[in-house]
């Protein structure tokens, strides 16, 4: 099987705009969860998405948003960037049967 | 309020011996542990994981010891090798329909020596 993919791997846009990434899951997984790396904060959750509804979100502010697609594939984007929005984003997939969630690559986004 | 604590944030060890990585959380209610090995710029890669009814998970070299009443976990890789060199992330669930949130430690770089 496929592992997890996330497009794309690098991304730099400056203060104010806004950005959107992508998640593709491990075929037959519906469980599709966001995560922040930063050097400061660790990994931090963003939130969960289940059959295209957030089931768990994460402490942040609401310029961060996602969605998911019924095809599992789930997009995460952020509004008015700020530069301490620099950071590895990482997508994360599970299914009921297995509990694990499995990481992609991450998209490295550098906000200038 | 750091739920999952890595205390240690580097170790270093000898090629051929054990590496043992420590994790303590605080929440009770955590049923579910996993351990992820990560390299710089990628993302974390499962390695393994011990459900809070089980004390104990072999997977080849790796071996994961869990102790409910200190709330405590560590990870037991032996031989080490210079490939586990890399950051070791312990995170913790609390399973259950409706629940996918990992809460991660700050992580343990390990530095295999050969």
């Amino acid at each position: 099987k496929a592992g997890v993919t996330q497009t794309p791997r690098y991304l730099i846009k400056t203060r104010g705009q806004q950005v959107t990434l992508s998640c593709s899951p491990i075929s037959g997984h519906r469980s599709v969860s966001w995560y922040q790396q930063t050097p400061g904060q660790g990994l931090q959750f963003l939130f969960e998405y289940f059959s295209e509804t957030q089931r768990n979100k994460g402490n942040f502010p609401g310029r961060f948003s996602g969605r998911q697609f019924s095809n599992s594939r789930s997009e995460m984007n952020v509004s008015t960037l700020e530069l301490g929005d620099s950071a590895l984003y990482l997508c994360a997939s599970s299914s009921l049967i297995t509990e694990t969630q499995y990481f992609g690559p991450g998209t490295r986004l550098l906000v200038l | 309020d750091q739920q999952v604590k890595q205390n240690s944030p580097s170790l270093s060890v000898q090629e051929g011996r054990i590496s043992i990585l420590n994790c303590d959380y605080t929440n009770s209610m955590f049923d579910y542990f996993l351990w992820y090995k990560k390299y710089p710029a990628e993302g974390p890669t499962f390695l393994i994981s011990i459900s809070s009814i089980k004390d104990k998970n072999e997977d080849g070299r790796f071996t994961v010891f869990l102790n409910k009443s200190a709330k405590h976990l560590s990870l037991h890789i032996v031989p080490s090798q210079p490939g586990d060199s890399a950051v070791y992330f312990c995170a913790a669930n609390l399973r259950g329909f409706g629940n996918e949130k990992l809460t991660f430690g700050t992580g343990t770089r390990l530095t295999i020596i050969p």
